[in-house]
This record gives structure tokens, C-alpha cells and sequence, in this order.
């Protein structure tokens, strides 16, 4: 079974801070990374497909990149608000199996 | 609006019932998928399908099966409930290669709790 690392586990900040967290996946046999946003009663959202090394993608304030030759993409969020709080799922495809998910970072922004 | 539905949004069983779980998705998609989330554990693969009427285990296939009778309904059946499949379900379905699309789309979970 592939790996897929996130950390922190879970993360607690102010609103009006950054922050960013970290996903590990395997750097061999690599096709996308994606990242979902999973608010609390609703359907995980997929946020970014990424597939080139150095890529990096924005959406918002919301803004990922990605290195595939040594297996991390960052997720960064610019000036935190509550309504990003959420659980932030990071997932690894190879090309040839479904998704394979880390187990999430959960972010809290407090007013 | 392009979705996933899920029958239901909270379900609670017996012991020893069989259990359905339908999926249905509106986008044509050839992929669909069953995963499970639990605290601490993430998203495990339980079932999947890449065409109608076929399918594949995933991780954790054991206790679960599944039926794929038409390109838009993926049900997930327990075939005797148990205390330990309690969890949230989620469904979720794909282009053939999400990596260069839009990736996962998916349903709204079905929590489910089996007394």
C-alpha cells in the first residue's frame, strides 16, 4: 500500500495569520497530486490537480506546490479566515490505481 | 450543478442486517469509488469500478461488496452488518484519468451506525 503523509495533524490559528502544511507521497511511479478541502458537512471539493515538478498553482488566497523528486507538495493559506477552516486531504495518483489519501490536516481558524 | 448523490445522509442499522448503500452520479463517469473515513484513519478504498458491472477491492474490501448494474449507480452492500463498520461513507466518481482533470467528485457521505 502507497504512503501518503500530511502534517501537522491537525492546526489551530488566528485569524489574518498564514499557514501552510505539508504532504509526503512516494516520488516513483508519479502521476498528479491532488488537494481537497473537506468542510464539515459537506462533500470533500477537489481544490488542485498538479502534475509537473515545480508546478505551482493559486486559487485565491489558497496556493499549492508541488515536487515530484523528492515527493512534497505545500498547501499555503494567505491570511486565514474562519471560513477556511476545514480538513485539507492531500492524494496521490500513479496513473494505474485510485487516489491514495493522506490522512488530512485539520485546520481551525479562531476569530 | 454536476453531482454525486447518496441516498442517504445518516442511516441506523441492527446487528446482522444487510445494509445498501446507493451512489449516483449525473456527470458520466466512467470511475466510481467507495471509501470510508474514520477518525484517524483518513480515506481507505473499499470498492471500486472503472465500467458497468465491473469492479475491483480496494483496501479494506472485507465485509462489503458491491454491484454495478448501470454506468451511474455504484451500490455498496454490507452483507451483515457489524459494530466495526460503523463509519461514514463516501462515494465518489472520476473521468477514466483524474489526473488531468477535474479529479474526484463526491457524494455528500452517508453516516452510518450499526447499534
Amino acid at each position: 500500500i502507497l504512503n501518503v503523509e500530511q502534517s501537522p495533524q491537525s492546526l489551530h490559528v488566528q485569524e489574518g495569520d498564514s499557514t501552510n502544511f505539508t504532504c509526503s507521497f512516494p516520488s516513483s511511479n508519479f502521476y498528479a497530486l491532488h488537494w481537497y478541502r473537506w468542510e464539515t458537512a459537506k462533500s470533500p471539493e477537489a481544490l488542485f490537480v498538479m502534475t509537473l515538478n515545480g508546478d505551482e498553482k493559486k486559487k485565491g488566497r489558497i496556493s499549492a506546490t508541488l515536487n515530484t523528486k523528492e515527493g512534497y507538495s505545500y498547501l499555503y493559506i494567505k491570511g486565514s479566515q474562519p471560513e477556511d477552516s476545514a480538513t485539507y486531504l492531500c492524494a496521490f495518483y500513479s496513473g494505474n490505481t485510485p487516489l491514495v489519501f493522506g490522512k488530512g490536516t485539520r485546520l481551525s481558524v479562531i476569530a | 450543478d454536476v453531482k454525486v448523490t447518496q441516498s442517504s445522509r445518516y442511516l441506523v442499522k441492527r446487528t446482522g442486517e444487510k445494509v445498501f448503500l446507493e451512489c449516483v452520479q449525473d456527470m458520466d463517469h466512467e470511475n466510481m469509488f467507495w471509501y470510508r473515513q474514520d477518525p484517524g484513519l483518513g480515506l481507505r478504498l473499499i470498492y471500486f469500478s472503472y465500467d458497468v458491472k465491473m469492479k475491483e477491492k480496494g483496501d479494506i474490501p472485507e465485509g462489503y461488496s458491491v454491484s454495478r448494474e448501470k454506468k451511474e449507480r455504484f451500490s455498496l452492500i454490507l452483507e451483515s452488518a457489524s459494530t466495526n463498520q460503523t463509519s461514514m461513507y463516501l462515494c465518489a466518481s472520476s473521468l477514466p484519468r483524474p489526473g488531468g482533470g477535474g479529479g474526484y467528485t463526491f457524494g455528500s457521505g452517508t453516516r452510518l451506525t450499526v447499534v
